[in-house]
């Protein structure tokens, strides 16, 4: 099956600085990525829909100021997390699908952000 | 986004079968259903998807209402590593909102 790799796989941060996280789909030119948050205990959050050469979508009650996402080309999607706290640890995942989502969807391993 | 209903738990023994069920009475006749599966520390897993007629794949069985409002994953010999969250997921908009899910306990 495809692969899409995340990186870091965790990540401890001071509070104030910025996190970036790399989604890369490995075997596949991803045509759309997504980016989710999930606290624990609970579901995955969908923050924002990526398209590459295009800017993001992001979901309602998420800031677009606070978490950059920038989709480069087809196999590689970031997301930034300026000025972290510590209400913004959590864990990210991201997913990619090869042409629309009538087919599945294929998952990072997520990368969980510590903010101390 | 049509809405999704499971159950919070379910539990089963090793080697038996076992029947998620999920209600999405406000699905569009589009929308295609969608399965996957979270462990522990780790980025969901997809397991089938179909859209009316039922579906089989070497991880599950996928059965789906002939009114489309309702399905039910089924794993037909559950092992300790089927373990999991299963979420169902109605695909609308090209993208897959998650809902609560169903913790899937397995008993050795």
């Amino acid at each position: 099956g495809a692969v899409v790799s995340q990186h870091p796989s965790w990540v401890i941060c001071k509070s104030g600085t910025s996190v970036k996280i790399e989604c890369r789909s490995l075997d596949f030119q991803a045509t759309t990525m997504f980016w989710y948050r999930q606290f624990p205990k609970q579901s995955l959050m969908l923050m924002a829909t990526s398209n590459e050469g295009s800017k993001a979508t992001y979901e309602q009650g998420v800031e677009k100021d606070k978490f950059l996402i920038n989709h480069a080309s087809l196999t590689l999607s970031t997301l930034t997390v300026t000025s972290a706290h510590p209400e913004d640890s959590s864990f990210y995942i991201c997913s990619a699908t090869k042409e629309h989502l009538n087919t599945e969807a294929f998952f990072g391993q997520g990368t969980r952000l510590t903010v101390v | 986004d049509a809405k999704t209903t499971q159950p919070n738990s379910m539990e089963s023994n090793e080697e038996e079968p076992v029947h998620l069920p999920c209600n999405h009475s406000t699905i569009s006749g589009t929308d295609y259903i969608h399965w996957y599966r979270q462990l522990p520390s780790q980025g969901p897993e997809y397991v089938i998807h179909g859209l009316t007629s039922n579906v089989n794949n070497r991880m599950a069985s996928l059965a789906i209402a002939e009114d489309r409002k309702s399905s039910t994953l089924i794993l037909h010999r559950a092992t300790l590593r089927d373990a999991a969250v299963y979420y169902c997921i109605i695909q609308g908009a090209q993208k897959l909102v998650f809902g609560q899910g169903t913790r899937l306990t397995i008993n050795p």
